[in-house]
């Protein structure tokens, strides 16, 4: 059981580059989640979804995109990177939301220069 | 707007030793919290969770304890280990009303050193 694998691992881009930070689960979760981790300011929501087809804005979605378009994938697209999207991404999914854990990926460490 | 604040950033213990780990919240939505453990170059794992009707949660060595008047939650680890050497992060979710999604919301993280 692989749980919530992240690809890549590490990646470094040039400002206004663009990629795709993928995800996938094998728990047949509903529930799927972007986060972002930066230096001592924890984990900051991106952005979710609750189902095939629904997604919606975290706290920090600005320079971002999603889209889910089966249950088990939940890949986060960054049009044109900046310098302030350094950081390490975690991808997260669960059963239900709230009132319930929420398994991590192991991250994807981007550096924009 | 910091809903959630782990105002020490690192604590060092000794092994066999109580380690408390600190967590305060601003929402009086919140009526979940969690805590998850963190080693480096890894996900976080969740390590125990308390709802708002309790004020405690035992898990083996990890216990949960919450004071909502206070708005405040700690974990303490007894005995401590090496192994707990991580960083902790709690987090709260609200989970009531239609406007409340449950989303998890992270404090900052706390760097426990557990000394051999």
């Amino acid at each position: 059981n692989a749980g919530v694998t992240q690809t890549p691992k590490f990646r470094i881009l040039k400002i206004g580059q663009s990629m795709t930070l993928q995800c996938t689960q094998d728990m047949n979760h509903n529930y799927m989640y972007w986060y972002r981790q930066d230096p001592g300011m924890g984990l900051k929501l991106i952005y979710y979804s609750v189902g095939a087809g629904i997604t919606d804005k975290g706290e920090v979605p600005n320079g971002y995109n999603v889209s889910r378009s089966t249950t088990e994938d939940f890949p986060l697209r960054l049009e044109l990177a900046a310098p302030s999207q350094t950081s390490v991404y975690f991808c997260a999914s669960s059963y239900s939301i709230g009132r319930t854990e929420a398994f991590f990926g192991q991250g994807t460490r981007l550096t924009v220069v | 707007d910091q809903q959630v604040k782990q105002n020490s950033p690192s604590l060092s213990v000794q092994e066999g030793r109580i380690s408390i780990l600190n967590c305060d919240y601003t929402n009086s939505m919140f009526d979940y919290f969690l805590w998850y453990k963190k080693y480096p170059a890894e996900g976080p794992t969740f390590l125990i969770s308390i709802s708002s009707i309790k004020d405690k949660n035992e898990d083996g060595r990890f216990t949960v304890f919450l004071n909502k008047s206070a708005k405040h939650l700690s974990l303490h680890i007894v005995p401590s280990q090496p192994g707990d050497s991580a960083v902790y992060f709690c987090a709260a979710s609200a989970n009531r009303g239609s406007s409340n999604t449950g989303k998890l919301i992270f404090g900052q993280g706390t760097t426990l050193q557990v000394k051999p």
